[in-house]
């Protein structure tokens, strides 16, 4: 199995612009979470998704980000306009079920760098 | 008392060493947790389990003392390849109704020759 696997592993854009960032989970699993790591705030869990459905956007820091899952082998996460202030690693995680924790694979996360 | 709470370190120790950690928890229904690792600029990773009973993989040894809110994550014979930072995870409470566990910030852990 491939793992999760995200594009791109690194962005660096100006502010203003719009990004997209991707995110295909492990088949078979049916839970998909964007999660955002930075120093000051660790993980922080933005959206999640539960057969292919959003369950809890609440996590999302703004109108600015929105996110998608059209079908079970993919999502994306895009910020439009980005600002520098989102530079971060944003991590899709999946899992099988919402299991609370247990078994979530990460994929190898996006670092984004807003200039 | 934050939902999760674990001292940033970092634990700097020589090869061979024992090294523990903590983890603080508010929510006491809580009825298994985890603890992952996270190699630098690499993704979180499931490290085990901490069930009531505790739980034992070789070096590692990660026990959940229930009546004081915390779990720990005993590292035997450190090795130079321990080095990472240590996260707990606090699953949901069952009656929550929420299925969404917490991340604590995690603890650096550095093993020197």
């Amino acid at each position: 199995d491939a793992g999760v696997i995200q594009s791109p592993r690194h962005e660096v854009t100006e502010m203003g612009q719009e990004v997209t960032l991707r995110c295909k989970p492990i088949s078979g699993h049916n839970s998909l979470f964007w999660y955002r790591q930075t120093m000051m705030r660790g993980l922080e869990l933005l959206i999640y998704f539960n057969n292919n459905v959003p369950i809890d956007d609440s996590g999302m820091p703004e109108d600015r980000f929105s996110a998608k899952m059209p079908n079970a082998s993919f999502s994306t996460l895009k910020i439009q306009p980005s600002e520098p202030r989102d530079s971060a690693v944003y991590f899709c995680a999946s899992s099988l079920g919402l299991t609370g924790g247990h078994g979530y694979t990460f994929g190898s996360g996006t670092r984004l760098t807003v200039v | 008392r934050k939902e999760v709470e674990q001292d940033p370190g970092p634990f700097n120790v020589p090869e061979g060493a024992t090294v523990a950690f903590n983890c603080t928890y508010s929510n006491s229904a809580s009825q298994s947790f985890f603890w992952y690792r996270q190699d630098c600029r690499k993704e979180p990773k499931l490290l085990m389990s901490v069930y009531s009973s505790g739980n034992e993989d070789g070096r590692f040894t990660a026990q959940l003392n229930r009546a004081s809110q915390y779990i720990s994550l005993l590292i035997r014979d450190s090795k130079l390849s321990d080095s990472a930072t240590y996260l707990c995870v606090v699953p949901p409470p069952a009656s929550g109704g929420s299925y969404i566990p917490t991340f604590g910030r995690g603890t650096s852990l550095i093993v020197h020759p």
